[in-house]
């Protein structure tokens, strides 16, 4: 299976700054990868998918890339806000409906 | 909205016992997934299901088993509690197609095991 690495476990960024996840992968590219946000003590939540054959996607706020060359995919969060602040989950697809879920970066977002 | 829904927030049991852990989803999604998460180590997957009465093992299956008798609830088992099994519990769904990775969680069980 993909062995999956999230830049750091852990980023603090100033309120009002652009956040930037890091999700790199080591095996074979796959065709979806997934960013999903955890709160403590909760289930994650997805946010946004994209393909391999889309180098980018956006929703809101939030941006997502995907260069299967390099086998990395950032996670950006534009104007961030204290409500960003929870762990974010980057996901690929293993086939037959499976996800590996990497361990995850704890974004905390300074007022 | 989605929704999918644990029989438990909290569980305590003792080492020896048998253990069900249950999971409804209201979206007719065919895809169900039982999760594990612990620190450092990330989600692991225990076992997933695609339809009813179908299950697959997934990464870390010893130990536990699961049932899908109605499309809506997927139940793990862990037939005899260890230690080891005290982790935080988490169950997912999804639909087929081209929106069959975007997976929904439960609000998990966190599970210990005395």
């Amino acid at each position: 299976s993909q062995k999956i690495e999230q830049n750091s476990e852990a980023l603090n960024i100033q309120e009002g700054k652009t956040a930037t996840l890091t999700c790199n992968y080591t095996n074979y590219s796959p065709a979806y990868l997934q960013w999903y946000r955890q709160d403590p003590g909760r289930g994650p939540v997805f946010l946004l998918l994209i393909r391999e054959n889309e180098k980018e996607k956006r929703k809101e706020r939030l941006k997502v890339t995907f260069d299967t060359t390099l086998k990395q995919s950032l996670f950006h969060i534009t104007a961030s806000q204290p409500a960003d602040s929870a762990t974010y989950l980057c996901a690929l697809d293993e086939g037959y409906q499976k996800v590996t879920f990497g361990t995850g970066t704890k974004l905390q977002v300074i007022p | 909205d989605v929704k999918v829904t644990q029989s438990s927030r909290y569980l305590v049991k003792r080492t020896g016992e048998k253990v069900f852990l249950e999971c409804v989803q209201d979206m007719d999604h065919e895809n169900m997934f039982w999760y594990r998460q612990d620190p450092g180590l990330g989600l692991r997957l225990i076992y997933f299901s695609y339809d009813v009465k179908m299950k697959e093992k997934g990464d870390i299956p010893e130990g536990y088993s699961v049932s899908r008798e109605k499309k809506e609830r997927f139940s793990l088992i862990l037939e005899s509690a260890s230690t080891n099994q005290t982790s935080m519990y988490l169950c997912a769904s999804s639909t087929t197609g081209d929106r069959r990775y975007e997976q929904y969680f439960g609000p998990g069980t966190r599970l210990t095991v005395t």
